[in-house]
């Protein structure tokens, strides 16, 4: 079985200034992992996943996020935070094995970009 | 590619009513996803089908919901009857095997009265 926690479910920054939305996990093999942004009375949009290889992704908009086994964690960041980039932030998690690829997804983080 | 297309993007409807969510996937995607949002319990899956199969039914709430997928390109939600507590935002979404993303359509928002 696997997991995933948000840490933080309202996080604000001020325009400029760096974006760190936090998620850990917890999965039984190795996982795969995924950030999805969601704007107001839309549907969920894929951000950047990590599947095997590199660690640090890259992903739409200036986001990146870091896999990191030894702390669990893949962590959200953006350099210089934008007013658009206001929204809620979902982390997921699937397993590496399996047909069907489930996704556990967190409770989600509303990030409020202050200007 | 038009993405996944979910009708109708709202509903309202009485208490006690039957109402049907429809999702088409993108063409060639196997795998369909069927999730509830609500601002109580986040994002919940209720359903997912792998080749047209029913794999795991396991969030489904209870027996009024059901879901159908009777061919690749076409899925149905089914509430009967329905209730106040059943509205939220229903998505649909779909994906390929493998370490492959979902993509989500754009929602269904259901108004039980």
């Amino acid at each position: 079985a696997q997991s995933v926690t948000q840490l933080g479910s309202h996080v604000s920054v001020s325009e400029g200034a760096l974006v760190l939305l936090r998620c850990n996990y917890s999965s039984s093999v190795p996982p795969y992992l995924f950030w999805y942004v969601q704007y107001p009375n839309q549907g969920l949009q894929l951000l950047l996943k990590y599947t095997t290889g590199a660690t640090l992704v890259k992903g739409i908009n200036g986001f990146e996020a870091e896999f990191k086994k030894s702390e669990t964690s893949f962590h959200l960041t953006k350099p210089s935070a934008h007013m658009s980039d206001a929204a809620e932030y979902f982390c997921a998690v699937s397993l590496s094995s399996g047909s069907a690829r489930q996704l556990t997804f967190g409770s989600g983080t509303q990030l409020t970009v202050l200007p | 590619d038009a993405g996944v297309i979910q009708s109708p993007r709202h509903e309202v409807t009485e208490m006690g009513q039957e109402v049907t969510l429809r999702c088409k996937p993108i063409s060639g995607h196997n795998s369909l996803f069927w999730y509830r949002q609500t601002m109580m319990r986040g994002l919940e899956l209720l359903i997912y089908f792998n080749n047209n199969v029913p794999i795991d039914d396991s969030g489904m709430p209870e027996d009024r919901f059901s879901a159908k997928m009777p061919n690749a390109s076409f899925s149905t939600l089914k509430i009967q009857p329905s209730e106040p507590r059943d509205s939220a935002v229903y998505f649909c979404a779909s994906s390929l095997d493998g370490p492959y993303e979902q993509y989500f359509g754009p929602g269904t928002r259901l108004t039980v009265t």
